[in-house]
């Protein structure tokens, strides 16, 4: 049984240019996190999607960032008009149960480590 | 500010020594993690806890939820270097809600040969 995937784990843009990270959750999961970790910051949560749904975007940054999680595919994170202050690790969990109910148990993909130069 | 205050920050020690990391919050969590990050990697979850005031081990690790579902704690036994790495917490807030997980920034643990 594979566990969260994440591709690509490394992705080096341009400013300007698009970001795009993928994450395909652990089989039968169908909660997906996505979260930023920069260094000694720790782990920021960013969106939280259920299949087809946004749940929780409290996280996300207004503009140039959006996310999905299709029917069939894995979630995407899309990042627009990449800027330095987007280098960061980006790491994506999933969760067979949803946020908010007891015993929650997320797992996490490896991560993405965006570098903008 | 921060929900889950983590301390230390930073902890250095000899192997075969003890040591008691903190996570501690004002807020009420319905349930608490705590996983291990190495560099490069994703966090892995080592522990869920969920009933005030209980306790669970992990080999070596034993990991207890406060009474009132506010505050956690990791005690290592006998260190190894092995265990070295960073020790995240992380809530789940109670009441539901959609949120995601809420982390602490996390301690930095290095065990020394």
């Amino acid at each position: 049984n594979a566990g969260v995937m994440q591709n690509p784990r490394h992705l080096v843009r341009r400013r300007g240019q698009e970001a795009r990270l993928r994450c395909s959750p652990m089989k039968g999961h169908s909660h997906v996190y996505w979260y930023r970790q920069l260094p000694e910051e720790g782990l920021k949560f960013m969106v939280y999607l259920q299949k087809e749904n946004i749940i929780d975007e409290s996280g996300m940054p207004k503009e140039r960032f959006s996310a999905e999680f299709p029917k069939e595919g894995p979630s995407i994170l899309r990042i627009q008009q990449v800027v330095r202050g987007d280098s960061a690790a980006y790491f994506c969990a999933s969760s067979q149960k949803g946020a908010g109910l007891m015993n929650t148990e997320a797992f996490f993909g490896q991560g993405t480590r965006l570098t903008v130069v | 500010t921060q929900l889950l205050e983590q301390s230390p920050q930073f902890l250095s020690i000899q192997e075969g020594e003890n040591l008691t990391v903190y996570c501690n919050s004002s807020s009420v969590f319905s349930s608490l993690q705590w996983y291990r990050q190495e560099p490069g990697e994703g966090p892995v979850l080592l522990v869920t806890v969920v009933t005030g005031g209980e306790v669970k081990k992990l080999k070596r690790l034993t990991f207890q939820f406060g009474d009132a579902r506010k505050d956690s704690s990791l005690h290592i036994t006998a260190a190894q270097t092995g265990d070295t790495g960073l020790y995240l917490c992380a809530g789940a807030k109670a009441g539901g809600g959609a949120d995601g997980l809420t982390f602490g920034k996390g301690t930095h643990l290095i065990i020394q040969p």
